[in-house]
């Protein structure tokens, strides 16, 4: 089983939707929780990132942790067609060596229709 | 302001060739990432250097090795290339102490093994 699972999609919505994002993890081990937008042939960009269960805000964006459940979700308000990208959920755990390594999701691919 | 910068940004190799992927790092930024992202798969890490020296090291084959140099950029050097070796490689830079959020990825070089 990996360590983070998330669905693919790909994920196809009108402009104005909400859309929707998740992933599971088993790891109870990590302490941050990230997702990353990355259009294509470019580098994965930060979008937000939460280290607590709850949720966090940022402008049409809002992501949310529940630990007890192992589920992370990123909403996306009012969908732009600037909003089609592939989204990564990322976390992080502490190595033996005592560096922090990113685990990364498959991705969801998400277009935005005018 | 500046981001990572990778190069070159597009590749085309044989089999059996060789490769060298280079990575300058965010000014003041003294560690650095790998990454290898697969055609529609997430990012793996390989390997990561902290002032010069390895300290982490994730799913890289052997026939990869890498180094950071004392202007702080990074070569990965990829010898005896295989097909299963074309994908997206990239690069991350972080300063000291900074936490996993806090990784800035360029933009990648694609590797083609023919």
């Amino acid at each position: 089983q990996k360590e983070v699972e998330q669905d693919p999609g790909p994920l196809s919505v009108p402009e104005g939707a909400i859309v929707s994002l998740n992933c599971t993890y088993s790891n109870s081990a990590f302490q941050y929780f990230m997702w990353y937008r990355q259009y294509s042939r470019k580098g994965p960009e930060l979008l937000m990132y939460t280290y607590s269960s709850g949720n966090k805000e940022d402008g049409r964006f809002t992501a949310q942790v529940d630990k007890s459940s192992k589920y992370i979700s990123l909403f996306i308000r009012d969908s732009q067609p600037s909003d089609s990208a592939t989204y990564l959920c990322a976390m992080s755990r502490l190595t033996q060596g005592g560096s922090e390594k990113l685990v990364f999701g498959k991705g969801t691919k998400l277009t935005v229709n005018p | 302001a500046a981001g990572v910068i990778q190069s070159p940004r597009h590749l085309i190799k044989e089999k059996r060739e060789t490769a060298t992927l280079k990575c300058y790092p965010i000014p003041r930024h003294d560690t650095v990432y790998w990454y290898q992202q697969g055609p529609g798969q997430d990012p793996q890490f390989l390997i990561s250097f902290y002032e010069k020296m390895q300290s982490d090291k994730g799913s890289i084959p052997d026939r990869f090795s890498a180094q950071q140099f004392s202007d702080y950029h990074s070569e990965l050097n990829m010898s005896s290339l295989e097909l299963g070796d074309s994908a997206l490689y990239f690069c991350a830079s972080n300063r000291e102490g900074g936490s996993s959020y806090e990784q800035y990825f360029g933009p990648g070089t694609r590797l083609t093994v023919t």
